[in-house]
């Protein structure tokens, strides 16, 4: 299956520092990109969906100001969490799809642990 | 609005069958997936229905009725490594993938 890389995998952060999180489709062009985050013991919340080349969607309540999007090419995502705070702590992960996967799984990349203290 | 419902946990014991219902309520289909989810680990996928029936691979199969909403994931011969959380998943007319909660198995011996 197509393989989505996600760095780092676990980072821990000084409260009010930015921290940023990349996603790569290693094998495929990824024409959509999906972060998640996932607090313990619940299940995955979309937070964001991005096209190559075009600005992030984010679902409601989410501040994209906080959470800056970046899709610029299509093996690359970013997503950075700026001024991060003890309540972003939490497991970030990324999905990616392209026009072929339409019909099967989005693939997954390994997840980032954030630990804000 | 948008539902997916799973139970929140089962217990199992090894070398038994076990099955995960999901019903769900979404605006359009176009699949359902099951995922199996470790415990600080990223999903990984199980298996994809978008047709009524079952569909089978190796230890695990997954059913699908489109008219009642309903699909179930069926675990045989359990191991203590299918200890993990078990999240069913619809996309939904936008090509959007709509979670649900995920079940917590438990595998005893």
């Amino acid at each position: 299956g197509a393989v989505v890389s996600q760095h780092p995998s676990w980072v821990i952060c000084k409260s009010g520092t930015s921290v940023k999180i990349e996603c790569r489709s290693l094998d495929f062009q990824a024409t959509t990109m999906f972060w998640y985050r996932q607090f313990p013991k619940q299940s995955l919340m979309l937070m964001a969906t991005s096209n190559e080349g075009s600005k992030a969607t984010y679902e409601q309540g989410v501040e994209k100001d906080k959470f800056l999007i970046n899709h610029a090419s299509l093996t690359l995502s970013t997503l950075t969490v700026t001024s991060a705070h003890p309540e972003d702590s939490s497991f970030y992960i990324c999905s990616a799809r392209g026009e072929r996967e339409r019909e099967t799984e989005a693939f997954f990349g390994q997840g980032t642990r954030l630990t804000v203290v | 609005g948008q539902n997916i419902d799973q139970p929140t946990e089962m217990t199992a014991t090894e070398g038994a069958i076990v099955q995960i219902n999901c019903t769900y309520q979404t605006s359009g289909f176009n699949g359902l997936f099951w995922y199996q989810q470790h415990a600080g680990e990223a999903p990984t996928f199980l298996s994809y229905n978008v047709l009524d029936g079952l569909e089978e691979k190796g230890r695990f199969s997954s059913f699908l009725s489109r008219s009642k909403g309903y699909s179930y994931l069926l675990l045989k011969e359990l191991q203590m490594k299918d200890s993990a959380s078990y999240l069913c998943a619809v996309r939904d007319s936008n090509y959007q993938l709509i979670w649900g909660a995920g079940t917590k198995l438990i595998i005893k011996p």
